[in-house]
């Protein structure tokens, strides 16, 4: 059985440049969340997905949009780039029969 | 005042002692509370989940949680240089890991 899986795991882009990372949820989930870990920092809430619709977002900025597709799969896109958007992305899959979110290994992120 | 507090420590301990971790929450509706542990470069892996006051036991792990001074703990028994790692406190407004409120994490390490 499959964990979390994230793709790809090191990206190195260019301020002002567009990313897509993606995700692919543990089996039997189907609720994708992605966060934004600063160095040194707890993960910060980005947003939620779940039946293909956003349901709740945190305080990050319209550059910021995701996608679910039916197999439960997730993207989250980050437009416009900027230096501070260096950080380790991760996705979190979870059900809403159960109450525990289990993570991918991360997308590490650089800016230059 | 941060939702999720953890001192960030380092928190130094020796080997086969019990490490204590602490952790305080804003938000008084919290239900679901969550302890990770993040090995440097990694991901975040789940080790305890608590959603009611008392004490829950898993091998070497206790979780404590008491909703009436919203604080929530770990300990680690006998414990490891293995256990070396940053442990993340997260909390939860609702039923489930929907969307979890990190603290910053606290870096724990013992001493062969």
């Amino acid at each position: 059985d499959a964990g979390v899986t994230q793709s790809p795991t090191h990206l190195i882009k260019t301020r002002g440049q567009q990313v897509t990372l993606r995700c692919s949820p543990k089996s039997g989930h189907d609720t994708v969340s992605w966060y934004q870990q600063a160095l040194g920092q707890g993960p910060q809430f980005i947003f939620q997905y779940y039946e293909e619709e956003e349901r709740q977002r945190g305080n990050f900025p319209d550059r910021f949009s995701g996608h679910q597709f039916p197999n439960y799969s997730s993207e989250l896109n980050v437009n416009a780039l900027l230096l501070g958007d260096s950080a380790l992305y991760l996705c979190a899959s979870s059900s809403d029969r159960y109450t525990e979110a289990f993570f991918g290994q991360g997308t590490r992120l650089t800016v230059v | 005042q941060k939702e999720v507090e953890q001192n960030s420590g380092p928190l130094s301990v020796p080997e086969g002692a019990i490490a204590s971790l602490n952790c305080t929450y804003s938000d008084r509706v919290s239900q679901s509370f969550f302890w990770y542990r993040q090995y440097s470069g990694k991901s975040p892996e789940l080790i305890m989940s608590i959603y009611s006051n008392g004490d829950k036991e898993d091998g070497r792990f206790t979780a404590q949680l008491n909703k009436a001074s919203q604080y929530v703990s770990l300990l680690i028994r006998d414990s490891q240089p293995s256990d070396s790692a940053t442990y993340l406190c997260a909390v939860s407004n609702i039923q489930g890991a929907q969307k979890l409120v990190f603290g910053q994490g606290t870096r724990l390490t013992i001493n062969p």
